[in-house]
């Protein structure tokens, strides 16, 4: 099945500094490529979501890209808040068939 | 928005007994329903995919008969643990796709098992 790595594993951030998470996948018939953020104790959130026909997608401060030919996407967060404090997730899944994650990052934004 | 239901949010049992957990689609019919596990600090483990009147795809090292799935609805997938040990201590979450193909997936709340 789909192996999905995700680096770094944590990740401390001042507030208002960038924040850059990757992840790589093997399976090449992957075509969607979900991001998830979740807080302690509360259920994953999608934050964004981008498919194999599109190389960048953008959503306010988040923003995520992927390179197919690499077999690699990455979450960047500009102007980081506290708020933005969270375990994140990315996720591979061919045809919405089965959703693969990767390892988590832990996200600290330091006021 | 897509709301996911499950339920409980957390259990407590004994060694031997089967605890069963809900799933539910809240606002929308969900052909297919994923059963994740999730230790702490750790990722999530896909565990099965629950087909809509049809069996369970486990994923390999899942004990289909420790873990019964059953997705009797297009809004209803229950997990059961049966004769849970200690070691079947976790969170276990569920998701629903809302659409066909490469639609992102909502995740029940999850439940706390522990087996005392």
């Amino acid at each position: 099945g789909e192996n999905v790595e995700q680096h770094p594993s944590t990740l401390s951030v001042q507030e208002g500094d960038s924040a850059v998470i990757k992840c790589t996948y093997s399976d090449s018939a992957s075509n969607y490529f979900p991001w998830y953020k979740q807080e302690l104790g509360k259920r994953p959130q999608l934050i964004i979501d981008i498919r194999s026909n599109v190389g960048e997608k953008k959503d306010q401060r988040i923003a995520v890209t992927l390179n197919k030919t690499a077999k690699h996407f990455s979450l960047h967060i500009t102007e980081t808040q506290p708020e933005d404090s969270a375990v994140y997730f990315c996720a591979a899944s061919m045809g919405g068939i089965q959703f693969y994650f990767g390892t988590g990052t832990s996200l600290t934004v330091i006021p | 928005g897509a709301v996911v239901s499950q339920h409980p949010s957390w259990v407590i049992c004994k060694s031997g007994t089967s605890v069963k957990i809900e799933c539910r689609s809240l606002d929308f019919q969900a052909t297919t329903m994923f059963w994740y596990r999730q230790f702490p600090k750790q990722s999530l483990m896909l565990m099965a995919t629950s087909n809509e009147g049809s069996k369970a795809t486990y994923e390999q090292g899942v004990e289909k008969d420790k873990f019964l799935i059953n997705h009797a609805s297009l809004t209803l997938s229950t997990l059961t643990v049966t004769s849970a040990h200690p070691e079947d201590s976790s969170f276990y979450i569920c998701s629903a796709r809302m659409g066909p193909y490469n639609s992102p997936l909502h995740f029940g709340n999850g439940t706390r098992l522990t087996v005392t």
